[in-house]
């Protein structure tokens, strides 16, 4: 089955700066990357997402770029605010001959901004 | 549109009670996923459902098991609790396979 490791687990960066998080899956099925983003007491919720037949995303200050070849995926997020602060999962979902199978997520990476 | 909906929010339960869980997803939504996130070990899938059939089931014991009714609401039980069963239970629903999944709030089940 697929499975998904995501790094770093923790990251603390000043407000400002870029944060990113990097995920690889191990499925080459897999056809559908979403990111969630989850802050404290709160649902995970999707922040962008791409699918594999485009190489990369944006939308405002973050982005995510997908290498199928080396099968790893990463989120960037630019100009942090305090705000950005929260734990962010990546998930992979793999294609089962034309039905989507369910997602698996990564162990999360929680992300500090420092004002 | 009303948002995925998980009763209830909080749960207490003693060492070999069982316990279910509910999730009504947003209406039109007809694929109801259930995930058990514990610290460090992110969101672990526990299985799927879409028009009242398990599509996909994770690696978790017989002690978990689910359904869905013809509304798209779905239930999820846990049979003779274990401390480690401790966790936030959420459930996330999707128009179809695929299609952005939304989340709910999550069930804080605490085993004592």
């Amino acid at each position: 089955g697929e499975n998904v490791e995501q790094h770093p687990s923790t990251l603390s960066v000043q407000e400002g700066d870029s944060a990113v998080i990097k995920c690889t899956y191990s499925d080459s099925a897999s056809n559908y990357f979403p990111w969630y983003k989850q802050e404290l007491g709160k649902r995970p919720q999707l922040i962008i997402d791409i699918r594999s037949n485009v190489g990369e995303k944006k939308d405002q200050r973050i982005a995510v770029t997908l290498n199928k070849t080396a099968k790893h995926f990463s989120l960037h997020i630019t100009e942090t605010q305090p705000e950005d602060s929260a734990v962010y999962f990546c998930a992979a979902r793999m294609n089962y001959g034309g039905s989507q199978g369910n997602l698996i997520f990564g162990k999360g990476t929680k992300l500090s901004v420092k004002p | 549109k009303a948002g995925v909906t998980q009763t209830p929010r909080y749960l207490i339960k003693t060492r070999g009670q069982q316990v279910t869980l509910s999730c009504s997803p947003i209406s039109g939504h007809r694929s109801v996923s259930w995930y058990q996130q514990t610290p460090g070990q992110g969101l672990q899938f526990l299985f799927e459902y879409f028009s009242e059939t398990q599509r996909n089931k994770g690696n978790f014991p017989g002690r978990f098991s689910g359904r869905q009714f013809s509304n798209s609401r779905s239930e999820m039980n846990v049979s003779t609790l274990e401390l480690g069963d401790s966790a936030l239970y959420l459930c996330a629903s999707r128009s179809s396979p695929n299609t952005e999944a939304f989340f709910g709030q999550g069930t804080r089940l605490t085993v004592v």
